[in-house]
């Protein structure tokens, strides 16, 4: 059964600081891995999708590594702003019922960015 | 709009009522999920449904039922609401997922529900 974990819980960073978000997985058998964004009271919006082949991808200051063998995965924020205060959220596919897959959510790192 | 709408986004309803929220997406992806949130478990995955007529359960199914008639809808029936059903549901639809091209999941605002 795919678990996910993220640490830490919460973070708060003044402005400017580079900053790391963990995520774990149990289950290494992954097709892909996902980090998203969520801002309160909202929905939540994919930020990067790292294939099961791949080992990282980058969207401008934010840059996501996976490491299936040890069923890790890492969220770098650079150059961290205020706007970036929100819950980021990891999640990893997991097969369920008769080959059926879905997206494992993590419960989220909650950042807080101070001015 | 293109998009993955849901709706009503916000109810209040009764304990032992009936309830159905929509979730609508104009992508025709294949795939739809229903996630609930809720504060200390996260998002936890309720019913999915890789086509039209096939539909899953997941992680916490009981007290839900799902339907696929089309491609582009997939209604969450909560056939006699609980307190415990209380809780923002989240929509969300792939165009693929469990192949090696893997698309990526497209959430929807959420339906705020609360049950008295």
């Amino acid at each position: 059964k795919q678990e996910v974990t993220q640490i830490p819980a919460a973070l708060s960073v003044p402005e400017g600081e580079n900053l790391v978000l963990n995520c774990s997985f149990t289950d290494s058998a992954i097709y892909n891995l996902q980090w998203f964004r969520q801002d309160p009271g909202k929905g939540l919006t994919s930020l990067l999708l790292i294939q099961s082949s791949q080992r990282e991808q980058t969207s401008g200051r934010l840059n996501a590594s996976l490491d299936k063998s040890s069923g890790r995965s890492t969220l770098y924020i650079a150059a961290s702003q205020p706007g970036d205060s929100a819950t980021y959220l990891c999640a990893a596919t997991a097969i369920l019922n008769q080959a059926g897959t879905a997206l494992i959510f993590g419960k989220g790192t909650t950042l807080s960015v101070s001015s | 709009d293109a998009g993955i709408t849901q709706s009503p986004r916000y109810k209040i309803t009764e304990t032992g009522r009936q309830v159905t929220l929509m979730c609508h997406q104009t992508w025709s992806h294949s795939y739809m999920f229903w996630y609930r949130q809720d504060l200390g478990h996260g998002l936890r995955l309720i019913y999915y449904s890789a086509a039209a007529d096939i539909t899953d359960k997941g992680e916490v199914p009981d007290g839900y039922v799902v339907s696929r008639s089309k491609t582009e809808n997939f209604p969450l029936t909560l056939e006699s609401a609980t307190r415990s059903q209380t809780s923002v549901y989240f929509c969300a639809s792939s165009e693929s997922l469990g192949t090696a091209n893997t698309g990526e999941l497209f959430f929807g605002e959420g339906s705020r529900l609360t049950v008295l």
